[in-house]
């Protein structure tokens, strides 16, 4: 199946800086990804919709100034979390669509642990 | 997208099939049924999805009922490295999200 690349696999920042989270289509091309947070025993929640080119699109409740989103080429999204806060320690994911009739695919995840 | 039911959680011994259920009686015509599965700590790992005939590869096989109000993916032969959160999502083919569950559970005991 295609590969999407996340990177990095985890990091450890403190209160108040910002972490840059980078997400790549190895094998094909992406117009579209998708961010998703996963809080400890929970499901997989939405974030927003990277589109190549253009403005995201952010679930409701999701701090578009906080988390943000740029998706400049068709094999590159990147999420950076700004002013990070110890509430936002999370498993970041990201999946990309090849095309219109095939499954998502999935990066391997990004822990974040902000102290 | 089209709600879905699964149960939280099920055990099933090494070699054996494990059959996971899923419930989704509000689906409509267009869409389909995707499997999903989440290894502790990693992302989510396509497994396979149909729209009304029953389907197989390499890794599992989906049993969709002929009303497609339920399904069942089936693992032949599960292993240890099966143990993992199993997803069902009913959608229509398009370029959007998928939407989680809580899923199901899958332990698999040696």
């Amino acid at each position: 199946g295609a590969v999407v690349s996340q990177h990095p696999s985890w990091v450890i920042c403190k209160s108040g800086t910002s972490v840059k989270i980078e997400c790549r289509s190895l094998d094909f091309q992406a117009t579209t990804m998708f961010w998703y947070r996963q809080f400890p025993k929970q499901s997989l929640m939405l974030m927003a919709t990277s589109n190549e080119g253009s403005k995201a699109t952010y679930e409701q409740g999701v701090e578009k100034d906080k988390f943000l989103i740029n998706h400049a080429s068709l094999t590159l999204s990147t999420l950076t979390v700004t002013s990070a806060h110890p509430e936002d320690s999370s498993f970041y994911i990201c999946s990309a669509v090849r095309d219109r009739n095939t499954e998502a695919f999935f990066g391997q995840g990004t822990r974040l642990t902000v102290v | 997208d089209a709600k879905t039911t699964q149960p939280p959680s099920m055990d099933c011994a090494e070699g054996r099939a494990a059959n996971l259920p899923c419930n989704h009686s509000t689906i409509s015509g267009n869409e389909y049924v995707y499997w999903y599965r989440q290894i502790h700590s990693q992302g989510p790992q396509y497994i396979i999805h149909g729209l009304k005939n029953n389907e197989t590869n390499e890794m599992a096989s989906l049993i969709i009922t002929e009303d497609r109000k339920s399904s069942t993916l089936i693992l032949p032969h599960a292993t240890l490295r099966d143990t993992a959160v199993y997803y069902c999502i009913v959608r229509v083919q398009a370029r959007r999200a998928l939407t989680f569950g809580s899923g199901t559970r899958l332990q698999v005991q040696p």
